[in-house]
């Protein structure tokens, strides 16, 4: 079936520096959604990609989806400790289900 | 706008014990997920309501497990009896439509304890 790969499972980082997680599908997405959960919180959409290449910015997350449509990546420049949490990527496998990486858990170090 | 309202958020409850979980969506979606969230196995979607229609529910863990949604502004999980692999944080969520590229808007979640 349809699976999605989310890398890496965790990075820690220093306050300051950068992050990235990279997404990929076994098959082409339609689109690709974006997702943050913080620590003991909810799921919250950020973010959908719909276009080949297309590339999205909010102030300092860039979001971008691959030429081929299966691929997808979350940046963030000068990590803040408000960014931490775990960031998921999901794609649709039908009208209504999306298939979720495991997500990426952003840890800025002390 | 009320979001996704989840009850009760915390629930700690002895192995054999009927465990209810409720969860209003937001007023005008039309589709409800319950999803449930563990470590090991990540988010998994239990059961998809569209129109108050069980869709699909072949997520469902086994016979324990029941879901109903007797109208547009209200959906329950029930585990009975419960094991203590239930154990768990148990999301509801809504959309608009069904149709793709819906964001799916949570709830703050239910975090399920069974001793």
């Amino acid at each position: 079936g349809q699976q999605v790969m989310q890398i890496p499972q965790y990075q820690h980082v220093q306050e300051g520096e950068d992050f990235t997680t990279y997404c990929n599908s076994s098959t082409t997405l339609s689109n690709i959604q974006w997702y943050k959960q913080r620590p003991g919180g909810h799921p919250v959409f950020l973010i959908q990609l719909v276009k080949s290449g297309e590339v999205k910015k909010q102030k300092r997350l860039t979001f971008q989806f691959g030429e081929a449509k299966k691929n997808s990546s979350l940046h963030i420049t000068a990590t803040q400790t408000t960014d931490v949490g775990t960031y998921f990527c999901a794609g649709p496998e039908s009208n209504y289900q999306l298939i979720w990486g495991a997500g990426t858990k952003l840890i800025i170090k002390p | 706008d009320a979001g996704v309202i989840q009850s009760p958020r915390h629930e700690v409850t002895e192995m054999g014990q009927e465990v209810t979980l409720r969860c209003k969506p937001i007023s005008g979606h039309n589709s409800l997920f319950w999803y449930r969230q563990t470590m090991m196995r990540g988010l998994e979607l239990l059961i998809y309501f569209n129109n108050n229609v069980p869709i699909d529910d072949s997520g469902m863990p086994e016979d324990r497990f029941s879901a109903k949604m007797p109208n547009a502004s209200f959906s329950t999980l029930k585990i009975q009896p419960s094991e203590p692999r239930d154990s768990a944080v148990y999301f509801c969520a809504s959309t608009r439509d069904r149709g793709l590229g819906q964001p799916q808007h949570f709830g703050d979640g239910t975090r399920l304890s069974i001793l």
